[in-house]
């Protein structure tokens, strides 16, 4: 099946700093990626759709200006939390869908913001 | 507002025996249909995907779809210790929505005892 690659695995920061995670795809070229945030013991929530070469569309409630997407090539995107907080907290995944509808998730990035 | 709702269990069941998670949906129009297991601190693994009526088997795993009532199911059968996680049911609208971009229940988690 696709690989699709999400660095890092873990994160601790502290308040106020801004975390990068990369989610890649290794084996197939995603002109669409998604990222979710998931809390413990919740589902999976769509926080934004990144497009190659444009904008990324986010979720109504997701603010777009703390987290900032790229999706510069085809085989990479990136989110950055800016100025996080102890809220930011999360699980964050990407994903990637090669063929149809069949969505490939990255490894997940926990982040813990002190 | 397209909804995916699940019992968030737990369900457990011994060892052999055959597991029964439930999913219904809102979105009438929905196309694609996807189980997706996930272990606890990793990022979901897609292990079924159904898109029309009837039951799909592959290995141990059955899915169970019926659009009329807006339901999907999926059963373990012969579960094994190793089932143990968290599955999530997911479900593409379609409708023109980008591909890719799935509602997530918030997952059944399953224990299977020795």
């Amino acid at each position: 099946g696709a690989v699709v690659s999400q660095h890092p695995s873990w994160v601790i920061c502290k308040s106020g700093t801004s975390v990068k995670i990369e989610c890649r795809s290794l084996d197939f070229q995603a002109t669409t990626m998604f990222w979710y945030r998931q809390f413990p013991k919740q589902s999976l929530m769509l926080m934004a759709t990144s497009n190659e070469g444009s904008k990324a569309t986010y979720e109504q409630g997701v603010e777009k200006d703390k987290f900032l997407i790229n999706h510069a090539s085809l085989t990479l995107s990136t989110l950055t939390v800016t100025s996080a907080h102890p809220e930011d907290s999360s699980f964050y995944i990407c994903s990637a869908s090669e063929v149809g509808e069949k969505l490939f998730f990255g490894s997940g990035t926990q982040l813990s913001v002190l | 507002q397209k909804e995916v709702e699940q019992n968030s269990g737990p369900l457990s069941v011994p060892e052999g025996a055959i597991a029964s998670l439930n999913c219904t949906y809102s979105d009438r129009g929905s196309q694609s249909f996807f189980w997706y297991r996930q272990y606890s601190g990793k990022s979901p693994e897609l292990i079924m995907s159904i898109y029309s009526n009837g039951d799909k088997e592959d290995g141990r795993f059955t899915a169970q779809l019926n659009k009329a009532s807006q339901y999907v199911s999926l059963l373990i059968r012969d579960s094994q210790p190793s089932d143990s996680a968290t599955y999530l049911c997911a479900v593409y609208p379609g409708g023109g929505s980008t591909l890719g971009r799935l509602y997530f229940g918030r997952g059944t988690q399953l224990t299977v005892w020795p």
